[in-house]
This record gives structure tokens, C-alpha cells and sequence, in this order.
């Protein structure tokens, strides 16, 4: 058990820029989740996928967000044309069980600044 | 919709002591309630999951008390030591149907 790896840790870019986070869960997981934190707040929800099926993704998600779990193993997710309100920590998250009332293994997050 | 408050955003205690965190929530009682502490920079790290019908679990220097009449549940530390200084986070699961809602969370500094 390696834990959740998530990369980059830190991304600096430019407004208009792209991003790209990837995240790669406990092997035998088969939920992933992403979060997005910002300062003094808890994490927020947005979105997850049951191996490869993405099943959910919540409001905050707007159209410049997309992400993919292609084989269910690693994820990505993209920020298409970044905005400094998309300042914040992007957590991922896996979970062994099938449904959401397990416990999360969280990684240590990607922290994106847009300037 | 669902609201989780938790008590205050920073709590002071002097190390040996008891630290005790609030979680209260609105509207219907969620079936699970989790703890988690997260440090500066890090990920969040669970703790322990306290069921609906389930009053009271303990983990080693940690109890969690689930009130669905108050809805609330509290967190304790006893014998608290510096290296307990953490954020912490309760997260509601809804009846299973969504994802985990996390609260704000409680900074908690734990003085020598």
C-alpha cells in the first residue's frame, strides 16, 4: 500500500493557461474522488468515478473542468483556460468500498496558483 | 440543503488537557459521520467513522459522540500534546447517496 500520488504538488501558471493534475489511487481501489480545497475551508466535492465510469460531478465543476480515469486506474484532471478563482488545493481520494460511507485515503494534494 | 458547522475556527488548550471539537448539522441526520485531521499542506487523514446508531466510539486518546437529537457529534482528545496541532475536519455522508461533505474544520493548537 503506496498510498494516493498526486503530481504535480505545486503549479504555477498563467490566467488562460491550461493544467493538468494526475492522480494515481491505491491499487485496489475502486472509487476515486476529486476535492478542491481552498484557504480555511473544507474540502469541496468535485467529482468521482467507480473504476472508469465517471458517476457524479457537482455543480462547482464548470465546463472548463474535465476529468478521466481511462482505465480505472490513474486520473486526470484538467483546468482548461485557468482563472485566478481556480486558485486552490486539489485533492484526490480513494476508497475501497462501493459506495461513499467508507473512509477516503486522501494524497497530498496539487496546490495551483493562477496569476 | 445540508449545513455542517463546526464549533469555532481556532480552539487554544493547554497540553494535558481535554481538546473538545463540535460538528452540528442541519436537516436530516446523515447514516455515517467521519473525522479527519489534516496538517498545514497536507492531505486530510481519517480518523475514525461514528454510525447513526452507534452513540459513542473510541479510538486510543479519542472519542467521538453522535447526538441525532442535537445533531450533533463531538470530538475529543484527552491528554492533548503539542502534536496533536492539526485542522479538523467532521464530513457527513448522505444516507449513501452522495459523496462526503466536509465541514470547515476546527484549528486546534495545543499549547506546551
Amino acid at each position: 500500500d503506496t498510498g494516493v500520488s498526486q503530481d504535480p504538488r505545486h503549479k504555477i501558471t498563467k490566467r488562460g493557461q491550461n493544467v493538468t493534475f494526475r492522480c494515481d489511487p491505491i491499487s485496489e481501489h475502486n472509487r476515486l474522488y476529486w476535492y478542491r480545497q481552498t484557504l480555511g475551508q473544507g474540502p469541496e466535492f468535485l467529482t468521482y468515478f467507480q473504476n472508469e465510469a465517471q458517476l457524479e460531478k457537482s455543480r462547482l465543476l464548470s465546463d472548463r473542468f474535465s476529468a478521466e480515469r481511462p482505465k480505472g486506474s490513474f486520473s486526470t484532471l484538467e483546468i482548461q483556460r485557468t482563472e485566478q478563482g481556480d486558485s486552490a488545493m486539489y485533492l484526490c481520494a480513494s476508497s475501497r468500498t462501493g459506495t461513499h460511507t467508507g473512509e477516503l485515503f486522501f494524497g497530498e494534494g496539487s496546490r495551483l496558483t493562477v496569476l | 440543503s445540508q449545513k455542517i458547522e463546526q464549533n469555532s475556527e481556532a480552539l487554544n488548550i493547554q497540553e494535558g488537557k481535554t481538546a473538545t471539537l463540535t460538528c452540528n448539522y442541519t436537516n436530516y441526520s446523515p447514516a455515517y459521520l467521519q473525522w479527519y485531521r489534516q496538517d498545514p499542506g497536507r492531505g486530510p487523514v481519517f480518523l475514525l467513522l461514528i454510525r447513526e446508531n452507534e452513540k459513542e466510539k473510541r479510538k486510543e486518546r479519542l472519542k467521538v459522540t453522535f447526538d441525532t437529537t442535537l445533531k450533533q457529534s463531538l470530538f475529543h482528545i484527552t491528554a492533548s500534546q503539542p502534536a496533536d496541532s492539526a485542522t479538523y475536519l467532521c464530513a457527513l455522508d448522505m444516507r449513501g447517496n452522495t459523496p462526503l461533505v466536509f465541514g470547515k474544520g476546527t484549528r486546534l493548537s495545543v499549547i506546551a
